[in-house]
């Protein structure tokens, strides 16, 4: 069974462009969560879908945005990239929300921004 | 809300040394408890988990015991080796009728010499 796949494994954007990274989650699951990982700073909730809505957002701008598709594959994009936004982005899948299933997480997508 | 509180790092500990990385949580009612554990350049892989007081997580030789009263879960394996060295996050996910996401703490980097 395949896992949870992140696209692209890396990804160089200029400060004030658009950044669209995509992850599709292990079949059966439909919960998809979407973390920041920057350097020093352990894991920062971003986004949270779920049966094809947005359930939760964490403390991020709106320019951190997403959606999760019918197959329950997600998508997060960031505007207006800034210097800070470089880091690494993971996506994880779950069975459920909430209750004793724990989360997968895919490779990540590493942003640089310059 | 959430949170998970774990010791900072880095710990640093010569092959075949006893480990022990603490873990406390803040949560409304009684979570699931899980570590990850992150290798350089990879996303996280689950380690092990606990559903409820008592239980104990084991994997690989390491073990995690969910303490409700002191609402801990520190990480314990008594002979690490170099392929140990990771960051190592300790997780909660909330029971069903919570906010859903999972909440991670800040990870503890491990180093092991030979």
């Amino acid at each position: 069974e395949a896992g949870v796949t992140q696209s692209p494994t890396h990804l160089i954007k200029t400060r004030g462009q658009q950044a669209t990274l995509r992850c599709s989650p292990i079949s059966g699951h439909t919960s998809v969560y979407w973390y920041q990982q920057a350097l020093g700073l352990g894991l920062q909730f971003l986004l949270w879908y779920d049966e094809g809505e947005e359930r939760n957002r964490g403390n991020f701008p709106p320019r951190f945005s997403g959606r999760q598709f019918p197959n329950y594959s997600s998508e997060l994009n960031v505007n207006a990239l800034e210097l800070e936004d470089s880091a690494l982005y993971l996506c994880a899948s779950s069975l459920r929300a909430g209750g004793y299933t724990e989360a997968f997480f895919g490779q990540g997508t590493r942003l640089t921004v310059v | 809300g959430n949170s998970v509180t774990q010791m900072e790092g880095p710990v640093t500990l010569s092959e075949e040394a006893f480990l022990t990385i603490n873990c406390t949580y803040t949560a409304t009612g009684y979570p699931s408890l899980f570590w990850y554990v992150q290798y350089p350049g990879e996303g996280l892989q689950l380690l092990l988990k606990a559903t409820k007081a008592d239980d104990k997580g084991s994997n690989k030789g390491f073990e995690a015991t969910y303490r409700k009263e002191t609402t801990s879960f520190h990480l314990e394996k008594g002979s690490v080796q170099v392929s140990d060295s990771a960051v190592y996050f300790c997780a909660l996910s909330p029971p069903s009728g919570g906010s859903y996401i999972p909440t991670f703490g800040r990870g503890t980097s491990l180093i092991v010499h030979p």
